[in-house]
């Protein structure tokens, strides 16, 4: 159980062109996603919480217009990264919450999507 | 300070030792406390949770809360070649509060 796929798992795109990376909850309903990113040899850096049905929280530093964010279900988070250029070449990485409140907060991540902008 | 602290490492132990990683954590209210492992190159898996004071066995992992001093850890008992990974330490406070992840601990087992 608790299996979170995402897709694609790796792009490659031109300077200017917007990728939109999906992230699903498989085996359960997640009404918290979270979106990471992680350079080579650093740590993970969370940039925004996903709530199903409404707009996300993005953490200081993050451009929401550039990286945008919908949670149109229970099941399934969607980034958009608009007019990627190569310095946002990097590992893309969504999880989702398995419980909100008490003492869960389990986490589980996708596999992770590799984005590389030429 | 950090939020949750770890020592980078590496870790260095060789196939068949006791692995022991640390960590210690600013929040007195957290409530929820992970350990998680990361693959060069692959996503964060889950390896063990706990939410009370002690030990709790899964296994060869050992996870140890003690909120008093505000420290959890990890032991790897029997360490192979492939327990070769960061090991990331997380806490929550609950409530729907985020899940604060230090920034790992490089484990390197020597065949």
């Amino acid at each position: 159980g608790a299996v979170v796929s995402q897709h694609p798992s790796w792009v490659i795109c031109k300077s200017g062109t917007s990728v939109k990376i999906e992230c699903r909850s498989l085996d359960f309903q997640a009404t918290t996603m979270f979106w990471y990113r992680q350079f080579p040899k650093q740590s993970l850096m969370l940039m925004a919480t996903s709530n199903e049905g409404s707009k996300a929280t993005y953490e200081q530093g993050v451009e929401k217009d550039k990286f945008l964010i919908n949670h149109a279900s229970l099941t399934l988070s969607t980034l958009t990264v608009t007019s990627a250029h190569p310095e946002d070449s990097s590992f893309y990485i969504c999880s989702a919450r398995l419980r909100s409140g008490g003492s869960y907060n389990e986490q589980f991540f996708g596999p992770g999507t590799r984005l590389t902008v030429l | 300070q950090k939020e949750v602290e770890q020592n980078s490492g590496p870790l260095s132990v060789p196939e068949g030792a006791i692995a022991s990683l640390n960590c210690t954590y600013s929040d007195r209210g957290s409530q929820s406390f992970f350990w998680y492992r990361q693959y060069s190159g692959k996503s964060p898996e889950l390896i063990m949770s706990i939410y009370s004071n002690g030990d709790k066995e899964d296994g060869r992992f050992t996870a140890q809360l003690n909120k008093a001093s505000q420290y959890v850890s990890l032991l790897i008992r029997d360490s192979q070649p492939s327990d070769s990974a960061t090991y990331l330490c997380a806490v929550n406070r609950g409530g729907g509060f985020k899940t604060i992840f230090g920034a790992g601990t490089r484990l390197f087992v020597k065949a």
